[in-house]
């Protein structure tokens, strides 16, 4: 079955620590973002990617980064920059630049120690 | 004031009855509108699209004015498995996904 995997589905960072959230797709979608999802508020984008080694910023992306080496794989590390990383990440991915339909993952909760 | 605005609920139904959800956007350069489906914890799930027309989807029908700018969501004998939080979702074009922060509904036996 063709999807999106995020791994884990729990994850605890302690203070001043990186941690990274892992996400795969076999969809052969070429656009995938990173959105984050607070009690009470929409989805905000944190990162989108294009195209493979291709990656603009979403509108909340201080303290965050990514990387897009293969088609397949869109990694968010949550770095120690980052003061309020307590949130639920969803990665989704669409068809191609800009289609609408989103496809997520099933989403890891990230809660700080 | 926010680009999506929704009322954030909850909504307390018993089973067979029919709710209706609205939501109101303020940027007019919108070009799709969807609603999406999201159970607690879960991933959110497109529900359906929604075009000036309106449309329908067995139990649940989808209604666009432009010209007051909202969207509703109306669901007909609602089911226990309706409980959920219901995402109103525009795209301007390009990258531009908006989402709201969504309504809740429980749906009673």
């Amino acid at each position: 079955d063709g999807g999106i995997t995020q791994s884990p589905k729990y994850l605890f960072r302690k203070e001043g620590q990186n941690v990274t959230l892992s996400c795969e797709q076999n969809l052969n979608h070429d656009a995938m973002y990173w959105y984050r999802q607070d009690p009470g508020q929409g989805l905000r984008l944190i990162y989108y990617s294009q195209i493979v080694n291709d990656f603009q910023k979403g509108d909340i992306a201080e303290g965050y980064s990514v990387s897009r080496e293969k088609k397949e794989s869109f990694p968010l590390t949550v770095t120690s920059a980052q003061k309020n990383p307590t949130a639920f990440y969803l990665c989704a991915s669409s068809q191609d630049r800009g289609y609408e339909k989103l496809f997520f993952g099933s989403g890891t909760q990230l809660s700080v120690l | 004031r926010k680009e999506v605005e929704q009322d954030p609920g909850p909504f307390n139904v018993p089973e067979g009855a029919t709710v209706a959800f609205n939501c109101t956007y303020s940027n007019s350069a919108s070009q799709s509108f969807f609603w999406y489906r999201q159970d607690c914890r879960k991933e959110p799930k497109l529900l359906m699209s929604v075009y000036s027309s309106g449309n329908e989807d067995g139990r649940f029908t989808a209604q666009l004015n432009r010209a007051s700018q909202y969207i509703s969501l109306l669901i007909r004998d609602s089911k226990l498995s309706d409980s959920a939080t219901y995402l109103c979702v525009l795209h301007t074009g390009g990258f531009k996904t908006i989402f709201g922060a969504g309504t809740r509904l429980f749906v009673k036996a």
